[in-house]
């Protein structure tokens, strides 16, 4: 199994600013993928990042609102910009894992709160 | 990838087996049928997946009908630990984009003594 970490945790923003999430992978992938968690929602992809390659947006998604980084095969950013209230949400990245299983694995999630 | 039927949720005693269905009557013949788990504030975990037979890990089993338009996870002994919301997830099962998962609105499970 992979271990993913995710930085920050949690953040309070203000609105119109911009924060960037880390993910950290322990092992090299492929494929990360960003979901956003509304409260109280299931999860939505927003995008899938390949090293190497533009990311694949997700209906709904724009570059401009969540650029995306994949500069090398364990590491991936996510950036919320402009923020609104609206993008209060918990933001996850998970891998694939090198199984057959083709199971995904998890980061923590970073809660966000725009004020 | 075909969509999902869950109910929205559902109670279990301690020790006893949970069983939680999962409608995919549009399911493609190349498509498996995987479950994860989100306990409040993680991440969503993998628990098993499977395409026809039944499936059996440490942590679950899996029933799919024989026409495989639904399946069953159970959890034979069911603890606190296991209150989560389950999710009920049918796709292809190789590597690359169409390997994204989609998720519904899954089954919150309450586990109680």
């Amino acid at each position: 199994s992979a271990v993913i970490s995710q930085k920050p945790s949690r953040d309070i923003c203000q609105r119109g600013t911009s924060l960037t999430i880390q993910c950290q992978v322990d092992s090299q992938v492929t494929m990360m993928f960003w979901y956003r968690q509304q409260p109280g929602q299931s999860l939505t992809l927003i995008a899938t990042a390949n090293q190497g390659s533009e990311a694949t947006y997700e209906s709904g998604f724009v570059i401009d609102k969540f650029p995306i980084s994949r500069p090398n095969l364990t590491f991936s950013t996510l950036t919320v910009s402009n923020m609104s209230p609206e993008d209060s949400s918990i933001y996850l990245c998970s891998v694939e894992g090198d199984t057959s299983y083709n199971e995904q694995f998890f980061g923590p999630g970073t809660r966000l709160t725009v004020l | 990838d075909a969509k999902t039927t869950q109910p929205p949720s559902m109670d279990c005693a301690e020790g006893r087996a949970a069983n939680l269905p999962c409608n995919h009557s549009t399911i493609s013949g190349n498509e498996y049928v995987y479950w994860y788990r989100q306990i409040h504030s993680q991440g969503p975990q993998y628990i098993i997946h499977g395409l026809k037979n039944n499936e059996t890990n440490e942590m679950a089993s899996l029933i799919i009908t024989e026409d495989r338009k639904s399946s069953t996870l159970i959890l034979p002994h069911a603890t606190l630990r296991d209150t989560a919301v389950y999710y009920c997830i049918v796709r292809v099962a190789y590597t690359g984009t169409a390997s994204k998962l989609t998720f519904g609105t899954g089954t919150r499970l309450q586990v109680t003594l």
